[in-house]
């Protein structure tokens, strides 16, 4: 199994662009989350998806959308990339909502100009 | 609003010795605390969690202990190793609420 997997690894975005990052897993778990990491911070909730066709906000999901595709994909949506979106985005899932193991995606590293 | 923190910033241990990382927490109202490690270049990797009724709980070299009375948490390492180095996050869950909030995290070092 390969787990959680995020593309891009890396990317570099001017401010007002847009971007999609991607996540999958292959574990069939139900629930989904969007992380963002800031330097010496941990880490913050942006959205997440309890389940297949639901998706709800974290602590800080102003500038971003959220698609659950499927049981597998899990994809955040920047409409308008502004410079405090610089950050490490980081994909988790677990097998049901209120499981304390996450697993963690290797993150993507945004740049925002 | 509530918050996680941490005691330390980094940790330098030497090898083989013990490693305590600290953690206080301030919501009353957590149900759940739960110890992470984040390796360089990785993403968070789950060691341990304990429940607000437990005092203590013991995993594969790894021991939490959570003493109510004064909002601490605190992960013990056992012989630590070069594979130990790390960041290390608690975190805490309401029971019923899908949201961890992360702590700041611990940078352990360990000195061969």
């Amino acid at each position: 199994n390969a787990g959680v997997t995020q593309t891009p690894k890396f990317q570099v975005l001017k401010t007002g662009q847009s971007m999609t990052l991607q996540c999958a897993q292959d574990m069939n778990h139900n629930s989904m989350y969007w992380y963002r990491q800031d330097p010496g911070m941990g880490l913050r909730l942006i959205y997440y998806s309890a389940s297949e066709g639901t998706t709800d906000k974290g602590e800080v999901p102003n500038g971003y959308n959220v698609s659950r595709l499927n049981k597998r994909e899990f994809s955040l949506r920047l409409e308008s990339a502004a410079p405090s979106q610089t950050s490490v985005y980081f994909c988790a899932s677990t097998l049901d909502r209120g499981d304390n193991e996450q697993f963690f995606g290797p993150g993507t590293r945004l740049t925002v100009l | 609003g509530e918050s996680v923190g941490l005691h330390l910033p980094t940790l330098s241990v030497q090898e083989g010795d013990n490693s305590i990382i600290n953690c206080a927490y301030s919501n009353s109202a957590s149900d759940y605390f739960i110890w992470y490690k984040q390796e360089s270049g990785k993403g968070p990797q789950f060691i341990i969690d304990i429940r607000s009724n437990m005092d203590k709980r013991q995993g594969q070299r790894v021991t939490v202990l959570l003493n109510k009375t004064v909002k601490h948490l605190s992960l013990q390492i056992a012989a630590t190793q070069p594979g130990d180095s790390a960041v290390y996050f608690c975190a805490e869950r309401v029971f019923g609420n899908e949201k961890l909030t992360f702590g700041t995290g611990t940078r352990l070092t360990i000195i061969p």
